[in-house]
């Protein structure tokens, strides 16, 4: 299978500072990648959709100013948590696919926790 | 609410004996992905139904869609330990893009 790689795996910040997550695509381009959000012991939840060349599209409550999202190339989607507080704490994962009605491959998580 | 339902929340069984896991859907799907998930890890992607009445195995995992493509079970055979973990089923109501819906996740165990 196609293989997303999420970096970092764990991220300590204090409270108020910006963490920036990174999602590639290694061995294929994705046109779109997908940011969602779990909380333990939950279900992941969709916050929003990443597009390349173009904005984000973002789920219903989630702030696009929180939560700043780039889409630079066909490999890369970057997720940036602005001035970050304790809520926010929780456990982010990407997916990419190569293309309409594929497979969703994910990458391996960031745990991020804000002090 | 959830708007894809998966039952059970968790299930304990013995090495060895089968189990199923249950998703549903108040709509008609147009994708139903299957992942395993080991806690505070990324997704394993499992399998993609998408025709109804479709039915994908892998080993020891089967996954099938009703003909109506609104509900979908997973089902493991001679369950082993290393089948422990988070299962989740997603949904993908568009034909644009992959944007999936989760449901609540079952947590297997397997017990020696």
């Amino acid at each position: 299978g196609a293989v997303v790689s999420q970096h970092p795996s764990w991220v300590i910040c204090k409270s108020g500072t910006s963490v920036k997550i990174e999602c590639r695509s290694l061995d294929f381009q994705a046109t779109t990648m997908f940011w969602y959000r779990q909380f333990p012991k939950q279900s992941l939840m969709l916050m929003a959709t990443s597009n390349e060349g173009s904005k984000a599209t973002y789920e219903q409550g989630v702030e696009k100013d929180k939560f700043l999202i780039n889409h630079a190339s066909l490999t890369l989607s970057t997720l940036t948590v602005t001035s970050a507080h304790p809520e926010d704490s929780s456990f982010y994962i990407c997916s990419a696919t190569r293309g309409l009605g594929t497979e969703a491959f994910f990458g391996q998580g960031t745990r991020l926790t804000v002090v | 609410s959830q708007e894809l339902e998966q039952s059970p929340q968790s299930l304990i069984v013995q090495e060895g004996k089968n189990l199923t896991i249950n998703c549903t859907s108040s709509k008609t799907l147009y994708g139903l992905y299957w992942y395993k998930q080991k806690y505070g890890e990324g997704l394993i992607f499992l399998m993609m139904l998408q025709k109804g009445g479709e039915e994908k195995s892998h080993e020891k995992i089967t996954a099938k869609l009703d003909e109506k493509k609104q509900q979908s079970s997973l089902h493991i055979t001679a369950s082993q330990p290393s089948h422990a973990g988070i299962y989740l089923c997603g949904a993908d109501r568009r034909a644009a893009g992959n944007k999936l819906t989760f449901g609540g996740g079952t947590r297997v165990l397997v017990k020696p």
